[in-house]
């Protein structure tokens, strides 16, 4: 089974903080991926990746920035971090668009 | 934009009966609709999908359908049992839209005795 780790598990800031989710990857995936979960709202994507140095845009990407190092490593960056970002963040990798999603265990993160 | 609803937002069935979460979408293009299951505490796990050649797919307790006319594809779990109480969630995906998964926003299935 694809192998998603995600670090911290856990993490709080302040508002106005700086905070980087990492991911990472083991199966040779091409497709990455941040969403952030919200209750009434479901799973939301912030950015993608087809692979090392590209980035796309999501459906939610204000306030976030990506970078997609590696074709084993995924981190999504909060230069600004505000309330309104508290979620929480689930990366996720496929071998090819449309193909199963593999999800981390996710990054709850509080900004207060 | 590219939406996909999802209703209801929670159901509670009794024991040994069915289920049933509905999905609509917006992008005529979509052609992947993957459904996932959410236990709690988890991260989100496929649990069946189907693909636009298709309009029913089954696998052990799960089926799902599929009416690209109406932009309606839904899940049916027969037989529930308490180990099906989670949270599900519907996708829809278009090759046409760089292969992104759209969420619905999640169904909380409850299954008593």
């Amino acid at each position: 089974e694809a192998a998603v780790t995600q670090s911290p598990r856990n993490k709080v800031t302040v508002t106005g903080g700086n905070v980087t989710l990492s991911c990472r990857q083991t199966n040779s995936h091409n497709y990455m991926y941040w969403y952030r979960q919200d209750t009434g709202h479901g799973l939301r994507l912030i950015h993608y990746s087809y692979g090392a140095g590209n980035l796309q845009i999501g459906d939610v990407p204000d306030g976030y920035k990506a970078t997609r190092t590696t074709q084993e490593d995924f981190f999504l960056l909060l230069e600004l971090a505000s309330p309104s970002q508290t979620s929480l963040y689930f990366c996720a990798s496929s071998d090819a668009g449309g193909n199963t999603l593999y999800f981390g265990a996710g990054t709850r993160l509080s900004v207060l | 934009g590219e939406q996909v609803e999802q209703l209801p937002s929670i159901l509670r069935v009794q024991e040994g009966s069915s289920a049933s979460i509905n999905c609509t979408y917006e992008n005529s293009a979509s052609n992947y609709f993957p459904w996932y299951k959410q236990e709690p505490g988890e991260n989100p796990k496929l649990i069946i999908d189907i693909r636009s050649n298709m309009e029913r797919k089954q696998t052990q307790g799960l089926i799902v359908l599929l009416d690209k006319k109406a932009k309606r594809f839904s899940l049916h779990i027969t037989d529930t049992q308490p180990g099906d109480s989670a949270m599900y969630f519907c996708a829809a995906g278009a090759t046409s839209s760089g292969q992104k998964l759209v969420f619905g926003q999640g169904t909380i299935l409850k299954v008593y005795l």
